[in-house]
């Protein structure tokens, strides 16, 4: 079993509609969350971190946390052809620095003008 | 802030030769900084982790002869390819660890560097 589980994609979503991007984990112990955005030949770019179960919102995006169901999402609204990318998920499992983050392959999404 | 670079950007060097890439934490220091490894259409892939004055960690199946890497400051931190092959040819990411606050750490990438080797 994968500890970090995403639907490769692609997820295709008309413009101004909202894109829900979701992800699943394994270490139920997990403690902080974060999603990346990462363009086609570019390095993945830190979007949106949670730490505490319910919604945090930051502009279009809002990250939803569910530590009981062990899973995490991101929607964005209003969604822009600019915003088609593939999103990693990421899960910190532990306290600890030394943690290793551990990504999830990947969704990717295409919004279709 | 949180801003990470990387150099060289792109580099093609020849079969045998070795190609430094280094990584730096330009706003904050970072004590640890991790190694990935991406091919196209593929995920990232976790090669080490870089601490601050001790020796990386290698993940498994990563040579560590041949994948070299020193932090000797806990802003910089060095990649060098060893005797590189075509088959080394890969996008090479770095990324720095920041504390966020109490037990929180975010993981901010570098822009990566892509190594070409004929």
């Amino acid at each position: 079993q994968k500890e970090v589980e995403q639907n490769s994609g692609p997820l295709s979503v008309p413009e101004g509609a909202i894109a829900s991007l979701n992800c699943t984990y394994s270490d139920r112990g997990s403690q902080s969350f974060f999603w990346y955005r990462q363009y086609s030949g570019k390095s993945p770019e830190l979007i949106m971190f949670i730490y505490s179960n319910g919604d945090k919102e930051d502009g279009r995006f809002t990250a939803q946390l569910n530590k009981a169901s062990q899973y995490v999402s991101l929607l964005i609204r209003d969604s822009q052809p600019s915003d088609s990318a593939t999103y990693l998920c990421a899960v910190n499992p532990g306290y600890s620095s030394a943690s290793k983050i551990i990504f999830g392959s990947g969704t990717r999404l295409s919004i279709r003008p | 802030g949180a801003v990470v670079s990387q150099h060289p950007s792109r580099v093609i060097c020849k079969s045998g030769t070795s190609v430094k890439i280094e990584c730096r934490s330009l706003d904050f220091q970072a004590t640890t900084m991790f190694w990935y490894r991406q091919f196209p259409k593929k995920s990232l892939m976790l090669m080490a982790t870089s601490n601050e004055g001790s020796k990386a960690t290698y993940e498994q199946g990563v040579e560590k002869d041949k994948f070299l890497i020193n932090h000797a400051s806990l802003t910089l931190s060095t990649l060098t390819v060893t005797s590189a092959h075509p088959e080394d040819s890969s996008f090479y990411i770095c990324s720095a660890l920041t504390s966020g606050g109490y037990r929180s750490y975010e993981q901010y990438f570098g822009p990566g560097t892509r190594l070409t080797v004929t």
